[in-house]
């Protein structure tokens, strides 16, 4: 059971480059969220998707773009990447039910902006 | 919408002893409220978490306490060992959109043998 897998783990990028990171789980989850995760500032939410067809900005959208392409993939796109974007980022997926949200992580993305 | 805030960002103990980490949070209607691990190059990784209309939750080392009142919460480790070196996050759901968690800055904790 494979969980939440992130592709790729490793990426640079020149600055304006474009660049789509992938995220697929297999627990058949109806939420799924992008993270990134800075030194000294834990998890900020980037996107997240309750359910297939919705998504709904988080705390720091902005230069990101996301696509909930069924219900296993939520794949998020840097149109043209920046150096503030240098991260590690982090796909997840939940059942969230009765006000309990147990949030399963993917392996993490780790960015490099030149 | 939620603010959550956790302290220390580093803390340092000697294997055996005992570790605490709080964390406050700000919004009232927040009623769930985890606690993650994530080791080295891994994603982060649910060991506990306590629901409003509980006090206090313990699973073998591990303890969670919630007081609603001051709204802050705390995890403690008792007798610590080497495995437990990790980066430890706490969250917290906003009230109003309890999918969406919104996490503690971490803290680093090192035990050293």
């Amino acid at each position: 059971n494979a969980g939440v897998t992130q592709t790729p783990k490793f990426q640079v990028l020149k600055t304006g480059q474009s660049m789509t990171l992938q995220c697929a789980q297999d627990m058949n989850h109806n939420s799924m969220y992008w993270y990134r995760q800075d030194p000294g500032m834990g998890l900020r939410l980037i996107y997240y998707s309750a359910s297939e067809g919705t998504t709904d900005k988080g705390e720091v959208p902005n230069g990101y773009n996301v696509s909930r392409l069924n219900k296993r993939e939520f794949s998020l796109r840097l149109e043209s990447a920046a150096p503030s974007q240098t991260s590690v980022y982090f796909c997840a997926s939940s059942e969230a039910h009765a006000g309990v949200t147990e949030a399963f992580f993917g392996q993490g993305t780790r960015l490099t902006v030149v | 919408g939620e603010n959550v805030e956790q302290h220390p960002s580093t803390l340092s103990v000697q294997e055996g002893d005992s570790a605490v980490i709080k964390c406050t949070y700000s919004d009232s209607a927040s009623n769930y409220f985890p606690w993650y691990k994530q080791e080295l190059g891994k994603g982060p990784q649910l060991i506990i978490d306590i629901r409003s209309n509980v006090g206090e939750k313990k699973d073998q080392r591990i303890a969670v306490t919630l007081n609603k009142t001051a709204k802050h919460f705390s995890l403690h480790i008792t007798e610590t060992q080497p495995e437990d070196s990790a980066v430890y996050f706490c969250a917290a759901p906003p009230g109003d959109s309890w999918g969406k968690l919104q996490f503690g800055a971490g803290t680093q904790v090192v035990v050293t043998p």
